[in-house]
């Protein structure tokens, strides 16, 4: 597909387990973001990759949440040791270089028990 | 660092009104902007964007908004709305590149 892709799209786990959350940008596309957004709320910015410059890590939220990206393309963006209040939907979204629109993707719903 | 507000967290109106949902944000010496929709279970799609030039900018599904620097604002208008622009909009405003501050978003409801 054409379009910014996220796996999975549903998770649900156990309180202090890890998960890996992944997001396929849109080919071409060298900025890549990621955002949470909880019930009712806006989005939160958590982290962002361009090119390979170091990332923009200001809006994670804690040490248990981390971001890599390889090759300029693939992102994982990891929770360590879940907390309730993780529970979100995560999502991605990518752009052209510049103040250009960001696609996104459908988001992960992430549900801590 | 830049904030939005969209004062609106609901608009109910009826289908084939008009309706305006309201962004501000803080000044800065440049910005650009946009509004995003969030359909249920969905991403966020572009609805249109001001990057420069014409201050009235017309987007998809017939929304068109208003940049206004000296009331910093945003608005964003249908003259006549139809029951699939029911969903979530979202404000947001970015002056570099790696920043793009979103609104808290306004629920539109549009009632048959």
């Amino acid at each position: 597909g054409a379009g910014v892709s996220q796996s999975p799209s549903n998770k649900v786990t156990e309180k202090g387990k890890d998960v890996e959350l992944r997001c396929d940008p849109i080919s071409g596309h060298t900025a890549l973001y990621w955002y949470r957004q909880s019930l009712g709320q806006g989005l939160e910015f958590l982290i962002y990759f361009q090119g390979n410059s170091a990332p923009d890590k200001s809006g994670l939220p804690s040490d248990r949440f981390s971001a890599e990206r390889t090759g300029g393309s693939v992102s994982t963006l990891t929770i360590q040791r879940t907390q309730q209040e993780d529970s979100a939907v995560y999502l991605c979204a990518s752009s052209l270089v510049g103040p250009q629109p960001q696609h996104f993707g459908d988001g992960t719903r992430l549900s801590i028990l | 660092a830049q904030s939005v507000t969209q004062l609106d967290s609901q608009v109910p109106v009826f289908e084939e009104a008009p309706v305006e949902l309201r962004c501000n944000y803080s000044s800065s010496v440049s910005v650009y902007l946009f509004w995003y929709v969030q359909y249920p279970n969905q991403g966020l799609q572009l609805l249109l964007k001001y990057l420069s030039g014409s201050t009235l900018v017309k987007g998809i599904n017939g929304f068109e908004a208003e940049f206004n620097k000296s009331q910093t604002s945003f608005h964003l208008r249908k003259p006549s709305v139809h029951i699939s622009d029911t969903a979530e909009y979202f404000c947001a405003v970015s002056d570099r590149p790696s920043n793009l501050f979103f609104g808290t978003g306004t629920r539109l409801t549009v009632i048959p």
